[in-house]
């Protein structure tokens, strides 16, 4: 199993530039998360998805769209990139929360300049 | 509002030596604590994983504790080696729907020096 993994691993856009940050599991997991994780702080839940063609907004979801097309794919848009969207996003997976174990993948670091 | 306080914010040892992570919280409901090892560059893995009834559960060289009165856990390290060098996260569940459901801290960075 590869397990949760992302593309790109990083990236630098300008202020209003757009673009989808792909994540993929290969665990057959229901749930699937998209955090942020700012430096020196916890992660920030922005979107997540209980299933495909269900997806629900979490903490941080404004400048964000999702989509959930296939149980193993869950991408994140950006729309407009803005500086404050300068962060390292995570995707993750899960059979079931909240007993169960999150897997993350290895993150993608992105830049707005 | 949920919240997941680590202390302290950064720690250094040197190899062999232990240390204690701490970690306060104020999540309700509580369902379980996480302590995760996120590795430089990379994303978080779970370390061990405690409900309410649970004090101790150890993984190794790390044993995580937890006081569900005073809402307090820690993280023990034993024998510290160089590739425990990463940053450890508390993470705390309630029993909300999905997007509610996880509360991290900031977490605690250690660096082990030979």
């Amino acid at each position: 199993n590869a397990g949760v993994t992302q593309t790109p691993k990083f990236r630098i856009l300008k202020i209003g530039q757009s673009m989808t940050l792909q994540c993929t599991q290969d665990m057959n997991h229901n749930y699937m998360y998209w955090y942020r994780q700012d430096p020196g702080m916890g992660l920030k839940l922005i979107y997540y998805s209980v299933g495909a063609g269900i997806t629900d907004k979490g903490e941080v979801p404004n400048g964000y769209n999702v989509s959930r097309s296939t149980t193993e794919d869950f991408p994140l848009r950006l729309e407009l990139a803005a500086p404050s969207q300068t962060s390292v996003y995570f995707c993750a997976s899960s059979y079931y929360p909240p007993t169960d174990t999150q897997y993350f993948g290895p993150g993608t670091r992105l830049t707005v300049l | 509002k949920n919240q997941v306080e680590q202390s302290p914010q950064s720690l250094i040892i040197l190899e062999g030596k232990n240390c204690t992570l701490q970690c306060n919280y104020t999540v309700s409901p509580f369902s379980n604590l996480r302590w995760y090892k996120q590795d430089t560059g990379r994303g978080p893995v779970s370390l061990t994983i405690m409900t309410f009834s649970e004090n101790t559960k150890s993984n190794g060289r790390y044993t995580a504790t937890l006081d569900a009165d005073t809402k307090q856990s820690s993280l023990h390290i034993t024998a510290s080696q160089l590739s425990d060098s990463a940053s450890y996260i508390c993470v705390v569940s309630s029993n909300h729907n999905a997007g509610n459901m996880l509360t991290f801290g900031g977490g605690t960075r250690l660096m082990v020096k030979p």
